[in-house]
């Protein structure tokens, strides 16, 4: 079956340490992407990836990282989390950039930064 | 950058229909539309790539007004089954490698 996969679904943590959410598509997508989803504010861009080592930043990087060293994975890392990174995020990817593909979703990590 | 969408909510019942609009203060490449379920993932439903372009998807439809920089989508006889939110992205010329997704409209059907 075609997916996204993350891990964990939830997960809660204390502030300072290091966490990484995991993300892999069985697709053969070029394109991957991190949102966070916090009421009222929709779906912000953290990270994305237009292909094997090209990452840029999205709208709210601060406080994230991200490497693609495989065309499959596309990790989230926090590196010291804090209670404002307390969100639900999600992992998409797309074919390609180029052509404008829709994205398919993971099902989510709800994170909370205590 | 955020596209506006409107309205921020609504309640139909059964078998009526409803349109939700996302426009933007930018130029736009494409306009993407999905919907979540609560609790689950966001769903792509279509994406519109060119002025004027109309796309359906089951008894859903869209249209995209590229000189207005608007997007509607339009849901017609609606089923419980279209209960959710709905995300507009805009993918905006000057940078088309980055989808911006809308606040979301809530949808309710009610029988």
């Amino acid at each position: 079956e075609a997916q996204v996969t993350q891990n964990p679904r939830y997960l809660i943590t204390v502030t300072g340490k290091k966490l990484t959410v995991t993300c892999s598509q069985n697709m053969n997508h070029e394109y991957m992407s991190w949102y966070r989803q916090d009421p009222g504010l929709g779906l912000r861009q953290i990270y994305y990836s237009m292909n094997v080592e090209v990452t840029d930043k999205g709208d709210v990087p601060e406080g994230y990282k991200v490497s693609r060293k495989e065309k499959r994975n596309f990790p989230l890392i926090l590196e010291s989390p804090s209670p404002n990174q307390t969100s639900l995020y999600f992992c998409a990817s797309s074919l390609s950039r180029q052509g404008a593909y829709g994205y398919t979703f993971g099902s989510g990590t709800r994170l909370t930064v205590v | 950058q955020q596209p506006v969408q409107s309205p921020q909510a609504v309640i139909l019942r059964e078998g009526e229909d409803a349109v939700i609009n996302c426009s933007s203060s930018k130029a736009l490449y494409s306009v993407h539309w999905y919907r979540q379920k609560h609790g689950e993932a966001p769903v792509f439903l279509m994406i519109l790539l060119k002025g004027g372009e109309q796309m359906r998807h089951e008894k859903i439809s869209a249209s995209f007004n590229e000189k207005k920089q608007q997007s509607s989508l339009y849901l017609t006889a609606s089923q419980l089954s279209y209960s959710g939110t709905y995300f507009c992205g805009t993918e905006i010329k000057t940078s088309y490698d980055k989808v911006i997704f809308g606040p979301g409209t809530s949808l309710s059907v009610i029988p």
